[in-house]
């Protein structure tokens, strides 16, 4: 069965810091892989996602991530983050019809 | 425009009791997903419609669990005889195809069951 692992549970920055958050994923084929956000009392929301073509992703808010395949990795990077960026970030593949999510990583940015 | 909206917010009932919990999709979304989260884990995939029809529902835990889509749109998830291990957040998704398009999730149902 495809699977999505995510390898830092916690992450705590300072303001300003760089950001890299790692996902890699068990599916071998042609994949769909997408980041979400969750921010504190609100919905998931989609940050960004990749289909095909150039493998650098940019999304909302200054994040982008990387698709290396020989890798099966999809890590998240956002060069300088804010307060603002604290939040739960999911990754997660697309296949079969389904979104299958990785465990998570609670982000904490302290001012 | 309207998100996905899920009710009621937050549901508690007692153990043994048979729960119903409801999405309204995203106009024009013909897929439906159900997930569920506990704390500190990611969501975890329950069962999709593609229109009116459950295309997978591979991730209902046991027979317990049910959900229906009869008109397309509205769906509705069933519990009989939950059991405090049911406690969680269940998230409703909806999507314009299962072909990755971006999932639209609403804010979740928190079910407890003492």
């Amino acid at each position: 069965a495809q699977s999505v692992s995510q390898h830092n549970h916690h992450v705590i920055l300072s303001e300003a810091a760089s950001l890299e958050l790692g996902c890699n994923y068990s599916y071998g084929g042609t994949v769909n892989l997408f980041w979400y956000v969750q921010y504190p009392g609100q919905h998931l929301q989609l940050l960004l996602k990749y289909f095909s073509g150039d493998p650098l992703v940019k999304g909302i808010k200054g994040f982008e991530a990387e698709f290396i395949k020989s890798k099966f990795s999809f890590n998240l990077r956002k060069p300088s983050v804010q307060w603002s960026d604290t939040a739960e970030y999911f990754c997660a593949v697309f296949n079969t019809g389904k979104l299958i999510f990785g465990q998570g990583t609670t982000l904490q940015v302290k001012p | 425009g309207a998100g996905v909206s899920q009710t009621p917010s937050n549901k508690v009932t007692e153990k043994g009791k048979y729960v119903e919990l409801r999405c309204d999709p995203i106009s024009g979304h013909t897929a439906l997903y159900w997930y569920r989260q506990s704390l500190g884990q990611g969501p975890e995939f329950l069962i999709y419609f593609q229109g009116t029809g459950a295309a997978d529902d591979s991730g209902l835990p046991n027979d317990r669990f049910f959900a229906v889509r009869p008109e397309g749109s509205v769906s509705t998830l069933k519990i009989q005889r939950t059991e405090r291990g049911d406690s969680a957040v269940y998230l409703c998704a909806s999507s314009f195809g299962p072909k990755g398009s971006p999932l639209h999730f609403g804010n979740g149902t928190r079910l407890t069951v003492t």
